[in-house]
């Protein structure tokens, strides 16, 4: 089945830029969702559809997708934005919904 | 407001079964597919099953295809994860999601705060 590969790890100081990357085989053919996860509780969406930022997500948040790599890229880092972030797909190959495994962002 | 409430989670031996249900409220439960996800200690992500809006395609993932079954009541807005044969692997905190669309694709929009299972003798 389809596999969705992100760094384990991210660090960034507070006020630059963060860059989470999501790998698959021609991800930009598919659509991409990511969720932030903070310690204790549920995954909240923050992007959806490679670049749409639902109701609540901060501006700072956005997202692309093309070739084999899509992006979350969090502007101007608070220290609340450390988690957990995970990208998913919906793999029609399959009949699955796809999740990366995750990466740890510190702020 | 949407609100999702697992329940049914729990410690069970090795081998034994577990029913997980999930309580839905805030929007009209037939009209949207829902999912199971799970979540191992200090792993990522995984989804295990899902289930259309009627209730009648689901889909599992490799690992539990056989040994999970998905379904629903729309009647009551419940969702319900029936897990049989359980093993240490299986511990993890599971999930209910609601998905995007009626049928299979998309994203989740909405989570429940997830219900810990625990296989152990």
């Amino acid at each position: 089945s389809y596999v969705l590969t992100q760094p384990p790890s991210v660090s960034v100081a507070p006020g630059e830029t963060a860059r989470i990357t999501c790998g698959g085989n021609n991800i930009g053919r598919k659509i991409v969702h990511w969720y932030q996860q903070k310690p204790g509780q549920a995954p909240v969406l923050v992007i959806s559809d490679d670049s749409a930022r639902p109701s609540g997500s901060p501006e700072r948040f956005s997202g692309s997708n093309s070739g084999n790599t899509a992006t979350l890229t969090i502007s101007r880092v608070e220290a609340g934005d450390e988690a957990d972030y995970y990208c998913q797909v919906w793999d029609s190959s399959s009949v699955h919904w796809v999740f990366g495994g995750g990466t740890k962002l510190t702020v | 407001e949407v609100q999702l409430l697992e329940s049914g989670g729990g410690l069970v031996q090795p081998g034994g079964p577990l029913r997980l249900s999930c309580a839905a409220s805030g929007f009209t439960f037939s009209s949207y597919v829902m999912s199971w996800v799970r979540q191992a200690p200090g792993k990522g992500l995984e989804w295990v099953s899902g289930i259309s809006g009627s209730g009648g395609d689901t889909y599992y993932a490799d690992s539990v295809r056989g040994q999970f079954t998905i379904s629903r009541d729309n009647s009551r807005s419940t969702l319900y994860l029936q897990m049989n044969s359980l093993r240490a692997e299986d511990t993890a905190v599971y999930y209910c999601a609601k998905g995007e669309y009626s049928s299979a694709s998309g994203y989740f929009d909405y989570w429940g705060q997830g219900t810990q299972v625990t296989v152990s003798s």
